[in-house]
């Protein structure tokens, strides 16, 4: 159990659906992160979130829409997404932006786009 | 960028014998982290050393760091099945590489 919790553990969907990834972490950490894990490419990262505020944003396409309501909720909106978006996507918490520490990871999603 | 860049891509060692993987960056780095990841998992972190570091220990993990070659060894001793996973390094702006994937064969 790493204390960050990623919902759904597997997700299925048509390239026209509107769906939403949810992560929470127990921990008390200030920033939350969204990566993009496909296989045989490094990690990537997507957007940080430091005491609910978006920190880094690296060219994501619009169709990946990210909000973070409090410091222990992020969601990743999904919307006319494409084939090349399935991949495994997962959060992370850390103490604070900036600061050197480890991260603590979800087991992430599971996302096919048909 | 900073992304570190893990060598090999896989490796296959039988249990009981050291595995050793290696990680590249490009520039100037404060710190290097090392995370591991099992199927269908999220990563988790193993061993952080600073720029100032040349070695650290945890356990059966040895790291090391040479800032003149930009690089950096994980080292895991007297291997078990339960090592079999996927390890990344990370440079201080959340570069990870792809990964080496590690197979202990029984």
């Amino acid at each position: 159990e790493t204390g960050v919790t990623q919902t759904p553990r597997h997700l299925v969907m048509g390239m026209t659906n509107k769906k939403s990834l949810k992560c929470e972490q127990h921990l008390g950490h200030n920033a939350m992160y969204w990566y993009k894990q496909s296989a045989k490419k490094p990690l990537e990262l997507m957007f940080v979130y430091s005491l609910e505020e978006r920190v880094e944003n690296n060219s994501v396409p619009s169709r990946f829409s990210p909000e973070c309501p409090n410091s222990s909720h992020l969601f990743l909106h999904l919307h006319t997404l494409q084939p090349e978006d399935s991949a495994l996507y997962l959060c992370a918490s850390s103490q604070d932006w900036g600061v050197v520490g480890p991260q603590h990871f979800g087991d992430g999603t599971r996302l096919s786009i048909l | 960028s900073q992304q570190g860049e893990e060598d090999p891509q896989a490796l296959s060692i039988q249990e009981g014998e050291n595995a050793t993987m290696n990680c590249s960056y490009k520039t100037s780095i404060n710190n290097l982290q090392w995370y591991r990841q099992n199927s269908g998992r999220g990563l988790v972190h193993l061993i952080l050393i600073r720029s100032n570091e040349r070695e650290k220990h945890s356990g059966r993990l040895r790291v090391t760091l040479d800032t003149s070659k930009k690089s950096s060894s994980l080292l895991i001793t007297a291997s078990r099945a339960a090592d079999t996973a996927s390890y990344f390094c990370a440079t201080d702006e959340l570069s990870f590489g792809a990964g080496t994937t590690v197979t202990v064969r029984a």
